[in-house]
């Protein structure tokens, strides 16, 4: 299977302890993104790497969001002192192409339930 | 920030009835994305329009964008229920070439 992996696909937590995630874009891809999805609505953009290199976070990522993507390869999302807002559908995805005129390709999603 | 209005939020029909849903905004796009999503699983592109008026069919779905390239309207005619799913659109503003801005979605669901 060459998709976009993630992992894991599901995450159950207490409130105040940290997680984090891990996606695995098409390896042919340069480009990965990190959207957010709540029940009932379509994904909001987090933040987005060309390579290694984190060229734009939306407003959205508070401080106790860190993204990382160290070799240009997959990529980790980490959340720290979880609260129960972030429960969500954390979906990561990948492209070849500018976003313009190209698609993204999603993995099927880390869902993170904070208690 | 542009907003992407999709209408309807849920949609019900039979097998067999034809639908269409919309997708609104007062900004104008470079590109707009159609996305088909099932439970559990990432959204899935379905087809990208660029060009004002332009009109695409995939099989019983037809895409439009509109003249101004600030609305998209997606039909499906003789929907199945291998239809249902959440259908979002998706749009790069003229501003920005990095992300994509994704609608609310409409839900749909096709009834055997």
């Amino acid at each position: 299977d060459t998709g976009v992996s993630q992992d894991p696909r599901h995450k159950i937590t207490k409130r105040g302890q940290n997680v984090t995630f891990r996606c695995d874009p098409i390896s042919e891809h340069n480009r990965l993104y990190w959207y957010r999805q709540t029940l009932g609505q379509g994904p909001e953009f987090l933040t987005y790497f060309q390579n290694e290199a984190q060229l734009e976070k939306s407003r959205l990522l508070s401080d106790r969001f860190s993204a990382e993507r160290p070799k240009g390869s997959f990529s980790t999302l980490e959340i720290q002192r979880t609260e129960q807002g972030d429960s969500a559908m954390y979906l990561c995805a990948s492209s070849f192409r500018d976003i313009a005129t190209g698609e993204l390709f999603f993995g099927e999603g880390s869902r993170l339930t904070v208690l | 920030t542009q907003l992407l209005e999709q209408s309807p939020q849920f949609l019900s029909i039979q097998e067999g009835e034809n639908l269409t849903v919309y997708c609104n905004s007062s900004s104008v796009f470079s590109s707009l994305q159609w996305y088909r999503q099932e439970p559990g699983e990432g959204p899935v592109l379905l087809v990208t329009v660029v060009t004002g008026g332009e009109v695409k069919k995939l099989k019983r779905l037809t895409f439009q964008f509109g003249d101004a390239r600030k609305d998209s309207s997606l039909h499906i005619t003789a929907a199945q229920p291998g239809d249902t799913g959440l259908y979002l659109c998706a749009a790069v503003s003229s501003g920005s070439a990095r992300q994509l801005t994704f609608g609310s979605g409409t839900q749909l669901t096709v009834l055997p």
